[in-house]
């Protein structure tokens, strides 16, 4: 079965870079979900959007931004790289209302140098 | 959002059933609960889910106490690709995140 694609996997960048995340939900999925983890922590939740539009906010630092695009797919833009912001960002999508589970992505490891 | 209380670890022997309790006493009516697993760091990975009936799928049962407080996921026969962390999740219907907690790092042993 199809799964959460995320692209990329690894992502090595500098200090006050810029950086775009990609995510492309399960087919027929609606809602796309943000989280990050950073080493050792649990996933923490950062945005979300059903049918293209903003639907949850939670911890997601200003200097990121998020959407959804026609196709579902979402893109998480991140600016004024940190070194904390190092860390696992995960993508989830689930479809047909808030009690659907959501189904993650393998992730893309964000190293910050 | 309800707060889920979860035993940061507990070993199985292999083959064995493994039991994951999950306390969620604050829980409303139309709160469904959700297990996952995360192994080392790829995505979490869905189980199972249910509101007040027990619920068993391929990968495992989850048990819920009829006064929704308690829930206890069950893997049969565990083997050594079921060790991670397994997250008890309560999301609430007003909101669309997951709020994870520190979960159980459960360990199966040969």
């Amino acid at each position: 079965a199809a799964g959460v694609i995320q692209s990329p996997r690894h992502l090595i960048k500098e200090k006050r870079e810029t950086a775009t995340l990609k995510c492309y939900p399960i087919p027929r999925h609606d809602t796309v979900y943000w989280y990050q983890q950073g080493p050792g922590q649990d996933p923490q939740f950062l945005i979300s959007f059903y049918e293209k539009m903003q639907s949850d906010k939670g911890s997601i630092p200003d200097r990121f931004s998020a959407q959804q695009f026609s196709d579902y797919h979402s893109e998480l833009n991140m600016s004024s790289l940190e070194l904390g912001d190092s860390a696992l960002y995960f993508c989830a999508s689930s479809w047909g209302g808030q009690n659907q589970p959501q189904h993650f992505g393998d992730g893309t490891r964000l190293s910050i140098l | 959002d309800a707060k889920t209380t979860q035993p940061p670890s507990m070993d199985c022997a292999e083959g064995r059933a493994a039991n994951l309790p999950c306390n969620h006493s604050t829980i409303s009516g139309n709160e469904y609960v959700y297990w996952y697993r995360q192994i080392h760091s790829q995505g979490p990975q869905y189980i199972i889910h249910g509101l007040k009936n027990n619920e068993t799928n391929e990968m495992a049962s989850l048990i819920i106490t009829e006064d929704r407080k308690s829930s206890t996921l069950i893997l049969p026969h565990a083997t050594l690709r079921d060790t991670a962390v397994y997250y008890c999740i309560v999301r609430t219907q007003s909101s669309y995140k997951y709020i994870f907690g520190t979960g159980t790092r459960l360990k199966v042993l040969a």
